[in-house]
């Protein structure tokens, strides 16, 4: 049973600091990682994948990820009121094909 | 591209009463999924299909719950009969079936169940 662990939060950062937002996962063998950011009443939405270890930029967000440690992190620069919101970190198997388990995921809110 | 399509945005019912939830998945997307979202739980898989075949339905909770997809444009799920642990959010997503696809998901149904 793959397993996706994250901190429930909340995670409280003043605007303009870095928000760093940390998942483990439990199958050693997961080939593909997801970060999706969900608003309140609202669906997930992806903003980040990261297959490879090491980082993956694009724009204010960076996801990193430590396939030894089976640890994966998002990190948020120049933190906005508007990040408030739920990130869902989610994992997919090794044949790619499998359906993302997600995490519970972590609540962010920057203050302004 | 409208997305993924749910219906109804919110659905209130008694205990007892049979619930049909609707989607419609991104014309082109052949692997459709059910999720369930609580506050406890998280994000649930249900059931997924692919080329409109059911091939994990292990995260259905019991027998009371059902999910069919006659094509490739259309999935139901139905909760038959109803009880108040069903309320929740369900979602319905969509992928193009490649590896390592992201899943697109609908605006999901808000069930209550009183």
């Amino acid at each position: 049973q793959k397993e996706v662990e994250q901190n429930s939060g909340p995670l409280s950062v003043p605007e303009g600091a870095i928000a760093s937002l940390n998942c483990t996962y439990s199958d050693r063998v997961s080939q593909s990682f997801f970060w999706y950011r969900q608003y309140s009443g609202k669906s997930p939405e992806l903003i980040m994948s990261i297959y490879s270890n090491g980082d993956k930029e694009d724009g204010r967000f960076t996801a990193q990820l430590n396939k030894a440690s089976q640890y994966v992190s998002l990190l948020i620069r120049d933190s906005q009121p508007s990040d408030s919101a739920t990130y869902l970190c989610a994992v997919i198997g090794p044949s790619g094909n499998t359906p993302l388990v997600f995490g519970k995921g972590t609540r962010l809110s920057v203050i302004a | 591209d409208a997305g993924v399509i749910q219906s109804p945005r919110h659905e209130v019912t008694e205990m007892g009463q049979e619930v049909t939830l609707r989607c419609k998945p991104i014309s082109g997307h052949n692997s459709l999924f059910w999720y369930r979202q609580t506050m406890m739980r998280g994000l649930e898989l249900l059931i997924y299909f692919n080329n409109n075949v059911p091939i994990d339905d292990s995260g259905m909770p019991e027998d009371r719950f059902s999910a069919k997809m006659p094509n490739a444009s259309f999935s139901t799920l139905k909760i038959q009969p109803s009880e108040p642990r069903d309320s929740a959010v369900y979602f319905c997503a969509s992928s193009d079936g490649q590896a390592n696809s992201p899943l697109h998901f609908g605006n999901g149904t808000r069930l209550t169940v009183t």
